[in-house]
């Protein structure tokens, strides 16, 4: 069974452009998470998705930071315009809730270097 | 709160030796405990998990133990190997009522060095 899928894996990019990040979850999984890892540190959720629906945003810097989750399948994350301070480690993962199941599975993360 | 400590913030253990960390949480309401590993330049990976009607699981060399009266659970490690090194995460999650249920809520990570 294939893994989250993300890309690009490394962006570097200057402060004030936009970045968009790109996540494929596991097959048949409704939700979808995406979570924010600072260096040293535990991930930190910044939304979830149940199919199509944004379930959960309260942690989600809306003045710069949007994502989309069309026909409930792949999602993308954007960043317009991005700060020095959204260098971090971008996650995304998939869980199958409707199976009664917790578990949530990481993908490998976009890195991005904001200069 | 939703807030989870976790402590050390390093640990050394020499090949074979027990290694052991500890996490405590504040959220009575959180009613998942899983543990994550996570290798440099990859995303975490699921390790093992508890639910708070158990007080220990084991699976292989790794076991949880859980405290509910406490609020604390630890990770043991047996007959650590090199390969085990890495940064293990403690999480919780609360899985029933209102828009925060499965936000996975993290500790602050361990890097676990196990010598040969």
């Amino acid at each position: 069974e294939a893994g989250v899928v993300q890309s690009p894996r490394y962006k570097i990019i200057e402060k004030k452009q936009p970045v968009a990040f790109w996540c494929n979850p596991i097959s048949g999984h409704n939700t979808l998470y995406w979570y924010r890892q600072n260096l040293g540190q535990g991930p930190e959720l910044l939304i979830r998705y149940e199919n199509e629906e944004a379930v959960d945003d309260s942690q989600l810097p809306k003045d710069r930071f949007s994502a989309e989750r069309l026909k409930g399948v792949d999602s993308t994350l954007k960043i317009q315009p991005a700060e020095l301070g959204d260098s971090a480690v971008y996650l995304c993962a998939s869980s199958p809730r409707t199976s009664g199941s917790y578990e949530q599975y990481f993908g490998p993360g976009t890195r991005l270097t904001v200069t | 709160q939703q807030q989870v400590k976790q402590s050390p913030q390093s640990l050394i253990v020499q090949k074979g030796g027990i290694s052991i960390i500890n996490c405590a949480y504040e959220n009575t309401a959180f009613d998942y405990f899983p543990w994550y590993q996570q290798f440099p330049g990859k995303g975490p990976a699921l390790l093992i998990a508890i639910r708070p009607d158990v007080s220990e699981k084991k699976e292989g060399r790794f076991t949880i133990s859980f405290n509910k009266s406490a609020k604390q659970f630890s990770l043991h490690i047996m007959d650590s190997q090199p390969g085990d090194s890495a940064t293990y995460f403690c999480a919780a999650s609360k899985n029933a009522g209102g828009t925060s249920y499965g936000k996975l809520t993290f500790g602050q990570g361990t890097i676990l060095t196990v010598h040969p």
